[in-house]
């Protein structure tokens, strides 16, 4: 019963490398989301995906990018690391049995990514 | 634009003890989705509850209940018998009412329970 799984926990980067960062969800949800989140500020919305083959930007998408590989998996990949962001980042998913803003998201454990 | 406020950064509340932590946000909107999410120290953020604007009553879960006052677009979260466990960041979220995509989040508050 694993839920929302997110690997690395941990990565330092160099600014400029690349990197993705995997999300995979076992809940059959159809939403699933990618959020950051800074000291002193709330969680802001990267990207998300409706559902399989649909992805749109959330909040703050720029320098990233994702990929809604399937039902089960997001992944979300910086092209070219910078240090702003250096960041906690959370995937997230939703049961869409409530067609409204009731749902209820089920977080990862969150991925720390420092860039140098 | 929608805004969530969380005004005290951070809490403190001996073990046994009640303790309540403010929320106010912002919006235009008459139907929409107030949520308290809990954050422990292992970073996984989970649900503590979830109000809908249009019910009256106010949302309980066990040790955790609201004081939802629509019209001054509070939502503050009493948690009653404060345990260890109750240790974490926690986050007011507003939802409006046809979206799972613009949930908007304050910056959290620290709770500190003392033994």
């Amino acid at each position: 019963n694993a839920g929302v799984t997110q690997t690395p926990k941990f990565q330092v980067l160099k600014t400029g490398q690349s990197m993705t960062l995997q999300c995979a969800q076992d809940m059959n949800h159809n939403s699933m989301y990618w959020y950051r989140q800074d000291p002193g500020m709330g969680l802001r919305l990267i990207y998300y995906s409706a559902s399989e083959g649909t992805t749109d930007k959330g909040e703050v998408p720029n320098g990233y990018n994702v990929s809604r590989l399937n039902k089960r998996e997001f992944s979300l990949r910086l092209e070219s690391a910078a240090p702003s962001q250096t960041s906690v980042y959370f995937c997230a998913s939703s049961d869409d049995t409530y067609t409204s803003g009731a749902n209820v998201l089920t977080f990862g454990a969150g991925s720390r990514l420092t860039v140098l | 634009a929608q805004t969530v406020t969380q005004s005290q950064p951070e809490m403190s509340v001996q073990e046994a003890e009640t303790v309540t932590l403010s929320c106010t946000y912002d919006t235009s909107e008459s139907d929409y989705y107030l949520f308290w999410y809990k954050q422990p120290p292992s970073r996984q953020m989970i649900l503590v509850i979830r109000q809908e604007a249009y019910k009256q009553q106010n949302a309980t879960e066990n040790r955790f209940s609201v004081n939802f006052q629509k019209a001054a677009k509070s939502f503050s979260l009493k948690i009653s018998d404060s345990q260890l466990g109750d240790a974490a960041m926690y986050f007011c979220a507003y939802s409006p009412l046809d979206s799972n995509y613009q949930l908007i989040w304050g910056a959290g508050t620290k709770l500190i329970i003392k033994p």
